[in-house]
């Protein structure tokens, strides 16, 4: 059973779109994290949500954290080829050296 | 500079026999974690490591050792290497405070054929 449910699991959009992926869970997490993972690179940290309710902005990508803290999205406006990539995202449960990890949302935006 | 390394960046090998890959981190970070990563699978957990000589076992660590003999290096070996361990594998680095995430390698890419 997979702890972090990532959708879709793979997305296809013209430049200047708007998209919205999500990552959801049944679990409480301490935080969530958003990752960019481009092909033959590691992930790169993109951003962590602490606080249930949390918003968070990075240029043209919105991060949110839901209330209950099982659950978040990103939401990119005016999509770009170089957003094209795969995001995952991970969760911190607490009381662990450990991230949990969702399985990603290929992104794709054709220019 | 980047921080953490990984080497080889790519390595193709012969089923049985055993391959070392290295992660080496500038960072001085206390957490180390190996996670290979496959298509449908996302990143799983192989093994991790809380300080020098200090290391556990993650969620697909059958067929893995690791060891951590310097706070800068961390070793995978597969004993004996076989297909179904051809996979891209990642070394992470944290500080110890989740909510600042993990760093991350470039990877290797190790075919077993």
């Amino acid at each position: 059973t997979q702890l972090l449910e990532q959708s879709p699991q793979f997305l296809s959009i013209q430049e200047g779109e708007n998209l919205t992926v999500y990552c959801n869970s049944s679990s409480v997490f301490s935080s969530l994290q958003w990752y960019r993972q481009e092909p033959g690179e590691g992930p790169v940290l993109l951003v962590t949500v602490v606080t249930g309710g949390e918003v968070k902005k990075l240029k043209r990508l919105t991060f949110q954290f839901g209330d209950a803290r099982k659950d978040s999205s990103l939401h990119i406006t005016a999509a770009q080829p170089g957003d094209t990539g795969l995001y995952l995202c991970a969760g911190d449960q607490g009381g662990s050296e450990k991230l949990v990890f969702g399985k990603g949302t290929k992104l794709t935006v054709n220019p | 500079d980047a921080g953490i390394t990984q080497s080889p960046r790519h390595k193709v090998t012969e089923t049985g026999t055993p391959v070392t890959l290295r992660c080496h981190q500038t960072e001085n970070h206390r957490y180390m974690y190996w996670y290979r990563q496959d298509p449908g699978h996302g990143l799983r957990l192989i093994h991790y490591s809380y300080g020098v000589k200090d290391t556990d076992k993650g969620e697909v660590s059958d067929g893995y050792s690791v060891s951590r003999s310097k706070t800068e290096d961390f070793l995978l070996t597969l004993e004996s290497a076989t297909s179904s361990q051809t996979s891209v594998y990642f070394c992470a680095i944290s500080g110890g405070a989740l909510n600042y995430g993990y760093t991350f390698g470039s990877g290797t890419r190790l075919t077993v054929v």
